[in-house]
């Protein structure tokens, strides 16, 4: 199995912070990785797909990057709807599909 | 705009079978060469791939759970199911199901609700 280690598990931060999440994977899995957005008692939200394509209606301040075994999620001026979980997940092949273990984005 | 709906019971009891359908409207299962797939995720922790179904009916199990589930689709009423044989406590989750996205097609873009099912005598 590709295991998915997402860091930090908590992150606290302000209104307009920029801020960053980084996911590695366990081995390449080149840009096949998904960024989810998970709300209290709803299910998750995609964000970016392809490693660093936003997928449509999602703001701009959210964006991605990475390839390999690293990537990153970045949101450039963190705004009140943005205090959720995110979640990465590799999508390299069905073998198996594996999320990582999330980070909490709280309001400092 | 495709919906996705999970339906069946919350409660089910140890070493018996949970079984849950999803239901999926507006728009139909063999419109696309998709995977439609089964998510869950226990209370207060992360998510975790069951499995997954073509709608030829090709599936992909989770090696981790592979052993007790069945995944299968029914095109004639536009609908796919899970069941998760011998469940223990363990087992206790909320359960999703989604479709893949039109280009990344083993990410999820639409997702059901959720039904939270519970695992106990």
């Amino acid at each position: 199995d590709i295991q998915m280690t997402q860091s930090p598990s908590t992150l606290s931060a302000s209104l307009g912070d920029r801020v960053t999440i980084t996911c590695r994977a366990s081995q390449s899995i080149s840009v096949w990785l998904a960024w989810y957005q998970q709300k209290p008692g709803k299910a998750p939200k995609l964000l970016i797909y392809k490693a660093s394509t936003l997928e449509s209606g999602v703001p701009s301040r959210f964006s991605g990057g990475g390839s390999g075994t690293e990537f990153t999620l970045t949101i450039s001026s963190l705004q009140p709807d943005d205090f959720a979980t995110y979640y990465c997940q590799q999508y390299n092949n069905f073998s198996p599909l594996t999320f990582g273990g999330g980070t909490k984005v709280e309001i400092k | 705009q495709l919906q996705l709906q999970e339906s069946g019971p919350g409660l089910v009891k140890p070493s018996e079978t949970l079984s849950l359908t999803c239901d999926v409207s507006g728009g139909s299962i063999i419109s696309n060469t998709y995977y439609w797939g089964w998510i869950r995720q226990p209370p207060g922790k992360g998510l975790e791939w069951i499995g997954s179904i073509h709608n030829s009916g090709t599936t992909y199990y989770n090696p981790s759970l592979k052993s007790r589930v069945t995944i299968s689709v029914d095109t004639s009423t536009n609908q796919f199911s899970l069941k998760l044989y011998f469940v223990t406590a363990a087992d206790t989750a909320v359960y999703y199901c989604a479709s893949p996205h039109s280009t990344a097609m083993l990410a999820f873009d639409i997702w059901g609700q959720g039904t939270m099912v519970t695992v106990s005598s």
